[in-house]
């Protein structure tokens, strides 16, 4: 079964400082995983996604299969930040079913 | 621009009634699914479909349904409304990708409340 874990529910970072929220998997075929976010009063909306290798809004996120990680990084965080994040892992099958971490809040402080 | 529509924001019932959530998207896609958002949970998707009239349960299907007529309209229903569903109800979309890695595309979502 695939499982999503990140373990952390809360972070809090200084404004300027590194950021890197925790994902953890477990799956027994080749991931396809991704970072979401969800901005106060926003709907919930696509960061990035491993297979693109890109870096959005200051982000990256490497997939290390070594340590069944996909953690989230940012080298200077910003107050803009602050959001609900959360890791999730698409299914095998062509339905691109997601299973979701529970998500990590992250608050940047001033 | 991808557009997700739920039907409401905020919706309040009493424990016994059934309830619709509407979900309706303007981009062609295949898929849609239910998920509820629940603090300290995730998100935990209920039922998903991939064409019209075909639909699959998720992770916690128990006292839900869900309806797709048309290729663009998804409805979940609360066949007797209980307590224990008071949630957040989010809707998303997404292509029926060669592989995987389409990225789903999220409506505002509805709070529902049952008294």
């Amino acid at each position: 079964a695939q499982r999503v874990t990140q373990p952390e529910k809360l972070l809090s970072v200084f404004k300027g400082a590194p950021v890197e929220l925790k994902c953890n998997y477990s799956y027994s075929g080749s991931p396809e995983l991704f970072w979401y976010v969800q901005y106060s009063r926003q709907r919930l909306q696509l960061l990035l996604r491993h297979i693109s290798r890109e870096s959005i809004k200051g982000f990256t996120a490497d997939l290390n299969k070594g340590e069944t990680s996909f953690h989230l990084k940012k080298p200077f965080a910003q107050e803009e930040d602050s959001a609900m994040y959360y890791c999730a892992l698409s299914s095998i099958s062509r339905n691109e079913k997601l299973t979701f971490g529970t998500g990590t809040r992250l608050t940047i402080i001033p | 621009d991808v557009k997700v529509t739920q039907s409401s924001r905020y919706l309040v019932k009493r424990t016994g009634e059934k309830v619709f959530l509407e979900c309706v998207q303007d981009m062609d896609h295949e898929n849609m699914f239910w998920y509820r958002q629940d603090p300290g949970l995730g998100l935990r998707l209920i039922y998903f479909s991939y064409d019209v009239k075909m639909k699959e349960k998720g992770d916690i299907p128990e006292g839900y349904s869900v309806s797709r007529e048309k290729k663009e309209r998804f409805s979940l229903i609360l066949e007797s409304a209980s307590t224990n569903q008071t949630s957040m109800y989010l809707c998303a979309s997404s292509f029926l990708g060669q592989g995987r890695g389409q990225p789903q595309h999220f409506g505002d979502g509805t709070r529902l409340s049952i008294l």
